[in-house]
């Protein structure tokens, strides 16, 4: 079935530095999101983006994070500076149509750990 | 409360045997997907539901978005089966998926 590919794997960082999150998207899909899992919880929302611009985003989006899809390259996430609390999966999906109207797809996930 | 409520939380079945996870939403649901998450933490995609059911070889699910709730079944389990079952939820407001807090399969000989 269709692949998202999220580079890197694992990423261990000190707290205060920036950290960027990396997603390649399934090639024709328009809208992408990204998801936070804590260890052993469930998946929470962080924010979706179409069109280059976010279109939804939770308060777990802190201003501390951005998005962003330079043409033709990864979807990425960015946290800076990282806090302890920022340590979990992140999952990047996409989806051709907008969310409720098409399947998401996810990921194999980033995991963050940040000392 | 939690928009996405998913029962059982934890479930041993013996291998071959049969059973049924359940979502109720307390959000005007409008479409459902249902994941597999495996011990290492890659999320499979299982079914996406408008209203209505779907069958995948030993699993079917169901969508109800007036009684607001859709179940998954599994049929004669095996060993592969075991993992986290996630339910989520979209709305039609919304481009965002709401998920459950998982219900985690153990099948056993």
């Amino acid at each position: 079935g269709p692949k998202v590919l999220q580079i890197p794997s694992h990423q261990i960082i000190d707290m205060g530095q920036m950290v960027t999150l990396n997603c390649d998207p399934v090639s024709n899909h328009l809208y992408f999101y990204w998801y936070k899992q804590i260890l052993g919880q469930q998946m929470e929302f962080l924010v979706n983006f179409y069109n280059g611009k976010v279109m939804e985003k939770s308060k777990l989006f802190k201003d501390q994070f951005s998005v962003e899809r330079p043409d033709g390259s990864y979807f990425t996430l960015k946290i800076q500076p990282t806090a302890l609390e920022d340590s979990a999966v992140y999952f990047c999906a996409s989806s051709s149509g907008t969310g409720g109207q098409d399947t998401q797809y996810f990921g194999p996930g980033t995991r963050l750990l940040v000392l | 409360g939690d928009k996405v409520k998913q029962s059982p939380s934890a479930l041993s079945l013996q291998e071959g045997t049969n059973s049924a996870l359940r979502c109720n939403f307390s959000i005007a649901a409008t479409t459902v997907q249902w994941f597999l998450q495996n011990p290492r933490g890659s999320l499979m995609n299982l079914f996406y539901l408008v209203p209505g059911t779907k069958e995948n070889g030993r699993l079917k699910s169901a969508f109800d978005s007036k009684e607001s709730y859709s179940t998954l079944h599994i049929r004669d389990a095996q060993l592969e089966d075991s993992g986290t079952y996630f339910c989520a939820a979209a709305t039609s407001s919304g481009q965002k998926l709401v998920f459950g807090q998982g219900t985690i399969l153990k099948v056993y000989l």
